[in-house]
């Protein structure tokens, strides 16, 4: 079946950096657009970033444009996101999800969310 | 950017009930609006797209309607297990600006 499973989350101190990864299975990997999505506690979502299937074209939120950096590994069937300059704002769940890519709007699947505390 | 509004923040409902649920943008999105469900400590996942579309698996008790700025979520009669908070999504221009809504929690009266 179709899945994504995040790696990578944890304790970083205000200004560091932590690579966040997501395994997926069950689908074209190399065909699909995919997303990087957070929840901070007690919020809804919000949308960080995607990533073509060739992986040709990026697309980020104003909130990390310039501090995070997406991008995969098809060989792998993995995607990552490289997180710089992190603020305790930053602190959330991190999500990763297929992304319908293209004229349309829908994200599924998502994978189970690694947590990333940002904390001195 | 299109800030989605969601309404009411809380709804007590019992089993069996209706419950309606709605979502408003702040400019147009045509019909670019997904509604996810989320239940505690687990990740959303996709009820409804293109504001009517119901993803696959989804029990025909949900349904979506609406295109613009106004949108609904109807649950036609309430499950156990639907008892979950509710998120609006849409997606918009280019390069593409996505949000998501506030969320509605769905609990039990």
């Amino acid at each position: 079946q179709v899945q994504l499973v995040e790696s990578g989350g944890g304790l970083v101190k205000p200004g560091g950096s932590l690579r966040v990864s997501c395994a997926a299975s069950g689908f074209r990997f190399s065909a699909s657009y995919m997303a990087w999505i957070r929840q901070a506690p007690g919020k809804g979502p919000e949308w960080l970033a995607y990533i073509s299937g060739p992986g040709s074209t990026t697309i980020y939120a104003d909130s990390v444009r310039g501090r995070f950096t997406i991008s995969r590994d098809n060989a792998k069937n993995s995607v990552s996101l490289q997180m710089n300059s992190l603020r305790a704002d930053d602190t959330a769940v991190y999500y990763c999800a297929r992304d319908c890519g293209g004229d349309c709007n829908w994200f599924d699947p998502w994978g189970q969310g690694s947590l990333v505390t940002v904390s001195s | 950017e299109t800030v989605l509004t969601q309404s009411p923040a809380t709804l007590s409902l019992s089993p069996g009930e209706r419950a309606t649920l709605t979502c408003r943008a702040s400019q147009s999105v045509g019909t670019y609006l997904a509604w996810y469900q989320q239940k505690p400590g687990q990740a959303p996942t996709l009820l409804i797209y293109d504001s009517s579309k119901r993803a696959t698996g989804v029990p025909a008790r949900f349904s979506g309607s609406g295109s613009g700025t106004d949108f609904t979520l109807t649950i036609s009669s309430l499950e156990p297990e639907d008892f979950a908070v509710y998120y609006c999504q849409q997606r918009s221009g280019w390069p593409p600006v996505i949000t998501f809504g506030p969320g509605t929690t769905v609990d039990v009266k």
